[in-house]
């Protein structure tokens, strides 16, 4: 079975300012993540995913995150907070013989102050 | 193109009568998914259609939950009798294919559901 664990269910900060969500996860299996953020009365968007491929994943909106299997880690990060970056954010995971079955984490409250 | 559509938005119903979630998926989606998110909680996967088929139901609740994807499009979820602890938002997701390598699932903006 496989898990996601992100730490902090509210996170503030400033305009200008670094933008890090942690999330770590469980697997027995290779996994596949995934970053989804919610802006109010609006889906689940995703920002970016891990595939396999390249570590360290560019997203939209300026986001980016890299996976380290020895940490099992998948932080998502953004140098310079924008107000507009407030948001839920949520971690998410998913294994080959599980497709599209994907589990979340509980999910982080961004606030943006001026 | 349009999005994935739900409906209602919000509903509130008492205790042990029934409701009705409505889901449109992007057109050619085969793929369908409903997840939910109790308050306070994480979004939980519920089920998954390829076209009309139920490719994965292992996280309906119970036997109070009946989804349907007649003719291989739109999807009905439907919780009948509903109980207090059945509130929460429903989300759906619609994918083309299958598998995180080709699809991303695109989610709708949730159902609200409180249950008095």
């Amino acid at each position: 079975a496989q898990s996601v664990t992100q730490l902090g269910s509210h996170v503030s900060v400033s305009e200008g300012a670094l933008v890090l969500l942690r999330c770590n996860y469980s697997s027995s299996v290779p996994p596949y993540l995934f970053w989804y953020v919610q802006y109010p009365n609006q889906g689940l968007q995703l920002l970016l995913k891990y595939t396999s491929a390249a570590t360290l994943v560019k997203g939209i909106n300026g986001f980016e995150a890299e996976f380290k299997k020895s940490e099992t880690s998948f932080h998502l990060t953004k140098p310079s907070a924008h107000m507009s970056d407030a948001a839920e954010y949520f971690c998410a995971v998913t294994v080959t013989d599980s497709w599209g079955k994907l589990q979340f984490g509980a999910g982080t409250q961004v606030v943006v102050t001026p | 193109e349009a999005g994935v559509t739900q409906f209602p938005s919000h509903s509130v119903i008492e205790k042990g009568q029934t409701v009705t979630l409505r889901c449109d998926p992007i057109s050619g989606h085969d793929n369908l998914y409903w997840y939910r998110r109790v308050m306070g909680k994480e979004i939980k996967f519920l089920l998954h259609f390829v076209k009309e088929s139920k490719q994965d139901e292992s996280g309906m609740p119970n036997n109070r939950f009946l989804a349907e994807r007649t003719g291989g499009t739109y999807s009905t979820l439907k919780v009948q009798p509903a109980e207090l602890e059945d509130s929460g938002v429903y989300f759906c997701a619609s994918s083309r294919g299958q598998g995180p390598l080709q699809e991303t699932q695109y989610f709708g903006p949730g159902t609200r559901l409180l249950v008095l």
